[in-house]
């Protein structure tokens, strides 16, 4: 079937540190993956997508590459910000209608 | 890109009454889901709204407990029924048109039943 494992959290990092947060998939044929981000008592907001395998999604220094050979949709950024603290859900959406979504990972960023 | 529009925002009920939740889209959408996501939790999807015809329910939910119209294509509504404490959760409307187009999403209903 189809399905997103993402990354535990919480995820604690200081400003200005690298980060990544780890996200894999089960999917047939060749899905759409995104990231959500959730700010606190706000619904989701579309991070980033990318429909086809190598595609890079990017956006507000963020970045993921579509790996279909490691089946993966890593999240990365270079520099945190305290404002990116919030949670994160990697997605796929498969040739249909239905969306699959990890759990989630808590992001706090320190200054 | 959809704006959507879902009211109310927050609820306290009281356990035996029924809540329901609108859903607003600025632009007629193909698809329409509408999600719960439990504190500290990922979204479990609850149906899938259709025009015209009965919502396509997932497992574990029944109509009986969370009817849902959608009279037409920029609007839905949910209803939780006969309210328990584990009904608290915040409900989530979304919408999503064609195939590879990402989801679009209110800022969620708070629900808290006491």
């Amino acid at each position: 079937g189809n399905s997103v494992t993402q990354m535990e959290g919480p995820v604690t990092l200081s400003e200005e540190a690298f980060l990544t947060i780890n996200c894999t998939y089960t999917a047939t044929g060749y899905p759409s993956l995104f990231w959500y981000v959730q700010y606190p008592g706000e619904g989701l907001q579309l991070l980033l997508k990318a429909t086809k395998a190598d595609d890079k999604g990017s956006n507000k220094g963020f970045e993921a590459t579509y790996r279909k050979e490691t089946t993966s949709f890593h999240l990365e950024k270079g520099s945190v910000q305290v404002s990116d603290s919030a949670v994160y859900f990697c997605a796929l959406r498969r040739s249909g209608n239905q969306f699959y979504f990890g759990t989630g990972t808590s992001l706090t960023v320190i200054p | 890109s959809a704006v959507i529009s879902q009211k109310p925002s927050r609820d306290i009920c009281q356990r035996g009454t029924s809540l329901t939740i609108q859903c607003q889209v600025d632009s007629q959408v193909t698809m329409m889901f509408w999600y719960r996501q439990q504190p500290g939790q990922s979204l479990t999807l609850i149906a899938t709204a259709n025009q015209g015809s009965e919502a396509t329910y997932e497992s574990g939910f029944v109509i009986d407990k969370f009817p849902i119209s959608r009279p037409n294509l920029t609007f839905s509504t949910l209803t939780v029924s006969n309210m328990s404490p584990e009904d608290s959760s915040i409900y989530l409307c979304s919408v999503a048109g064609t195939i590879d187009t990402e989801a679009f999403f209110g800022q969620g209903t708070r629900l808290t039943v006491v």
